[in-house]
């Protein structure tokens, strides 16, 4: 059974920080890779989606990466903003035929 | 586009009632939809796979008998929670993938109804 794991699992920083938040998964049969984030008691918001053969994604300040034999993808956040304090979910999609979703990484941004 | 909604949002009951949940895909056709709960600071745990027009597949420990499924057309799939309990409270949220699979086989997710039984 695929097994996605988020570290860290908190994490805060000051304003205008770059970070980097890390997926890993088990299974590397997967057909694609996608970020979420969660606002306390929220739905989700879907931020970057990778296709298996795709190396990496970028949206705005948002760059997410996929490196599928090792099984680990990282989304990487430039310049962050108190707005971005939010809960980031990775989740894969496999042969399945199912969302394995991670832990969460929960961060704040400090202003 | 891809947008999905769930109904109610919130919803307080008290214990013994049925709960139903509604979630709709608005401007695309779904044959899959799917059924997560997630508890307080956990992920979300797959519940269930409901594909319209046949039975629901659950994940091994969800009982399908307390947890109904129904899909009954390509944008509505509904949650019924049965004789509901206090342990049954927590956030349900599904997702709808497009008719095709869409890009990617993507998946677009409600926002959410957080389920409270007194």
């Amino acid at each position: 059974k695929q097994e996605v794991t988020q570290i860290p699992a908190a994490l805060s920083v000051p304003e205008g920080e770059n970070l980097v938040l890390n997926c890993s998964f088990t299974d590397s049969a997967i057909y694609n890779l996608q970020w979420f984030r969660q606002d306390p008691g929220k739905g989700l918001t879907s931020l970057l989606l990778i296709q298996s053969s795709q190396r990496e994604q970028t949206s705005g300040r948002l760059n997410a990466s996929l490196d599928k034999s090792s099984g680990r993808s990282t989304l990487y956040i430039a310049a962050s903003q108190p707005g971005d304090s939010a809960t980031y979910l990775c989740a894969v999609y496999g042969t399945g035929n199912q969302f394995y979703f991670g832990t969460g990484t929960s961060l704040t941004v400090i202003p | 586009g891809a947008v999905v909604s769930q109904h109610p949002s919130r919803v307080i009951c008290k214990s013994g009632t049925s709960v139903k949940i509604e979630c709709r895909s608005l401007d695309f056709q779904a044959t899959t939809m799917f059924w997560y709960r997630q508890f307080p600071k956990q992920s979300l745990m797959l519940m269930a796979t409901s594909n319209e027009g046949s039975k629901a597949t659950y994940e091994q420990g969800v009982e399908k008998d307390k947890f109904l499924i129904n899909h009954a057309s390509l944008t509505l799939s509904t949650l019924t929670v049965t004789s509901a309990h206090p342990e049954d409270s927590s956030f349900y949220i599904c997702s709808a993938r497009p008719a095709g699979g869409g890009s990617y086989n993507e998946q677009f997710f409600g926002p959410g109804t957080r389920l409270t039984v007194l």
